[in-house]
């Protein structure tokens, strides 16, 4: 299995500008996480999908941030418009939920910087 | 809600010499641990778990930890730390109620020094 697969790896682009993110989760993981790091925070979850549908949204930063799964393959993290402070790098994760806590799965990060 | 505690953050050790890195955590119940691994620019990377069978769990690489119930403690180990351990390690609870719920600790990044 090819694992956690996210794009774009970095980013740079300006105040203002959209930035979309995406994740591809292991085949057969039933739940998408999206957390960002950084050296002030430490690692925050954003946002996790169970089945596609999106349930705990509470550390979604503000109305800027949305993030979508329209299939079991495919996950989106969009900022508009995206800010300095947005700067960070952005993980997913996948698990395949039920029982015993499982193993996330994490992808190698997009680095976000916006200037 | 649970929470997890990593005391230090930052541990220099000597090549060859052991590595303690220390994690506490905060539950009324038995939780599920976990240590995870983060080398420079690359995601995380599941060490160890422990789900309430032995309280000594083994990972890869030679790590080991010890579920500890009465010191809520799951501390990581390794007799002899090598050059390519140098990376951030974190410590992980996981919600009982809600396996898909998990509480990382702020992280402990280990320098290993020549």
């Amino acid at each position: 299995d090819a694992g956690v697969i996210q794009s774009p790896r970095h980013e740079v682009t300006e105040m203002g500008q959209e930035v979309t993110l995406r994740c591809k989760p292991i085949s057969g993981h039933n739940s998408l996480f999206w957390y960002r790091q950084t050296m002030m925070r430490g690692l925050e979850l954003l946002i996790y999908f169970n089945n596609n549908v999106p349930i705990d949204d509470s550390g979604m930063p503000e109305d800027r941030f949305s993030a979508k799964m329209p299939n079991a393959s495919f996950s989106t993290l969009k900022i508009q418009p995206s800010e300095p402070r947005d700067s960070a790098v952005y993980f997913c994760a996948s698990i395949k939920s039920g029982g015993l806590a499982g193993e996330l799965f994490f992808g190698e990060g997009s680095r976000l910087t916006v200037l | 809600a649970q929470s997890v505690t990593q005391l230090d953050s930052h541990v220099s050790v000597s090549e060859g010499t052991p590595v303690l890195l220390r994690c506490n955590y905060s539950s009324s119940y038995s939780p599920s641990l976990f240590w995870y691994v983060q080398h420079p620019n690359k995601g995380l990377q599941l060490l160890l778990k422990y789900t309430s069978a032995a309280t000594l769990v083994k990972g890869i690489n030679g790590f080991e930890a010890e579920f500890k119930k009465s010191e809520t403690s799951f501390h990581l180990t390794k007799p002899s730390a090598h050059m390519s351990d140098a990376a951030e390690y974190f410590c992980v609870v996981s919600d009982k109620d809600n396996f898909n719920k998990f509480y990382f600790g702020s992280g402990t990044k280990l320098n290993v020094k020549p």
